[in-house]
């Protein structure tokens, strides 16, 4: 089955830096979701990418996928308190199978 | 706009006890999902249903029950309810399937079983 790794698990930025979620697929990824969620919350989604290459901008937030590594990746700049939560990447299987999803990674936005 | 709504947010059980957690989405979506999220775990698909009228176990099925009621309602039901079930479950509907779009998903239920 496929299997979905995360990087970081957690992070911790200050208000107003960049920063980069990592999403690696043990297969090939035939497209990725991004979801964020925030405690006691359910998954709001943030960008889907079906093609390799391919990459989304929603105000101040970037997704990309890269299928010869079989990454993603997601790029906050200019980080605010707003951002802070946990962000999950999920895969498409490429068959009429389930989608998996990552553990997650935590951010936390400081002051 | 509602999205998926789920009841009831927060509840207690005990051991052997049985419960129904119940979904409603208003978006006209043919495909529903039953998951459930535990620490170190991620999210983890229980079970499905394509469209109405179906139903397909998911990736850790045992010990649970579903019914699609509808088109807009897929309840989750626990005959027996054991500590190991204690987690968040999370409903969430697509379009159709789980290729090329995205699962959209409620806020959660936090069931804890004594």
């Amino acid at each position: 089955s496929q299997e979905l790794e995360q990087s970081p698990q957690s992070l911790i930025v200050q208000e107003g830096k960049n920063l980069t979620i990592n999403c690696t697929s043990s297969k090939t990824l035939y497209g990725l979701y991004w979801y964020k969620q925030k405690y006691g919350e359910g998954l709001i989604f943030l960008m889907m990418l079906q093609k390799g290459g391919e990459e989304k901008s929603h105000e101040k937030i970037t997704a990309k996928l890269d299928e010869k590594k079989q990454q993603s990746s997601l790029h906050i700049t200019a980080s605010q308190p707003s951002h802070a939560g946990i962000y999950l990447c999920g895969a498409d299987p490429g068959t009429a199978s389930k989608l998996t999803f990552g553990t997650g990674t935590r951010l936390q936005v400081t002051l | 706009n509602a999205g998926v709504t789920q009841t009831p947010k927060f509840q207690v059980l005990k051991t052997g006890q049985s419960m129904t957690l119940q979904c409603a989405q208003d978006m006209n979506h043919n495909s529903m999902y039953w998951y459930r999220q535990d620490p170190g775990m991620g999210l983890r698909l229980i079970y499905y249903s394509a469209s109405e009228g179906t139903t397909d176990k998911g990736e850790v099925p045992n010990g649970y029950n579903v019914s699609r009621l509808n088109k807009r309602e897929f309840s989750l039901r626990l005959e027996s309810a054991a500590p190991s079930q204690t987690s968040v479950y999370f409903c969430a509907s697509s379009e159709n399937g789980f290729r090329n779009q995205p699962q959209h998903f409620g806020d959660g239920t936090r069931l804890s079983i004594l």
